[in-house]
């Protein structure tokens, strides 16, 4: 089956400094990557995704880059702001059944 | 538009005990998922349902939890019996087919003492 890694697990930034994390996958058939942020105590919700066929997308200050070749997508976050600080997720899902594979997160603090 | 709702929010039992969680996805959603989150971890897939066949669900622990989906709408998750290493949070979450966004609903909290 399917195989996220994430990393790293912790990050800390400045307020307005750029923020960047990595996530590899294992299966070479997976073509939708979402990346889920998570607050303390709430529910992920999802803030961009990518499919295969793109190999970069942007949504304000936050992008995401895939490299189908090497097998890994990035999230970018830039011009960071304290309500950024949260939990996020990267995730893979594998084509035929659609399984959505979870990193372990990546717990991103903004300070100010 | 009403999100994805569980119940209950948190919930404590002994072990041994059973124990159900509750799932209305968002209205017209034909895919359903439910997962396990441990603390510090990313969810894990239990089931995935499909209206309402259950199409995945080879991480569901047959021996003690079961999933139903009557109608092809709300869903319920069952531990039974619950033991001390259930205590997680469960999250469903619902889409509108496989492979598209998956909207999460708030969690049920289980702590199994």
């Amino acid at each position: 089956g399917e195989n996220v890694e994430q990393h790293p697990s912790t990050l800390s930034v400045q307020e307005g400094d750029s923020a960047v994390i990595k996530c590899t996958y294992s299966d070479s058939a997976s073509n939708y990557f979402p990346w889920y942020k998570q607050e303390l105590g709430k529910r992920p919700q999802l803030i961009i995704d990518i499919r295969s066929n793109v190999g970069e997308k942007k949504d304000q200050r936050i992008a995401v880059t895939l490299n189908k070749t090497a097998k890994h997508f990035s999230l970018h976050i830039t011009e960071t702001q304290p309500e950024d600080s949260a939990v996020y997720f990267c995730a893979a899902s594998e084509v035929g059944n659609y399984k959505l594979t979870f990193g372990k997160g990546t717990l991103l603090t903004v300070n100010p | 538009e009403a999100g994805v709702v569980q119940s209950p929010r948190y919930k404590i039992i002994e072990k041994k005990q059973p124990v159900a969680f509750w799932c209305n996805p968002i209205s017209g959603h034909n895919t359903l998922y439910w997962y396990l989150q441990n603390l510090g971890q990313g969810p894990e897939l239990l089931i995935r349902y499909e209206n309402e066949e259950a199409v995945d669900d080879s991480q569901l622990p047959k021996d003690r939890f079961s999933a139903e989906r009557l109608k092809g709408v709300d869903s319920t998750l069952k531990i039974q019996p619950a033991e001390l290493g259930d205590s997680a949070v469960y999250l469903c979450a619902s889409s509108q087919a496989a492979n598209t966004e998956a909207f999460f609903g708030q969690g049920t909290r289980l702590t199994v003492v």
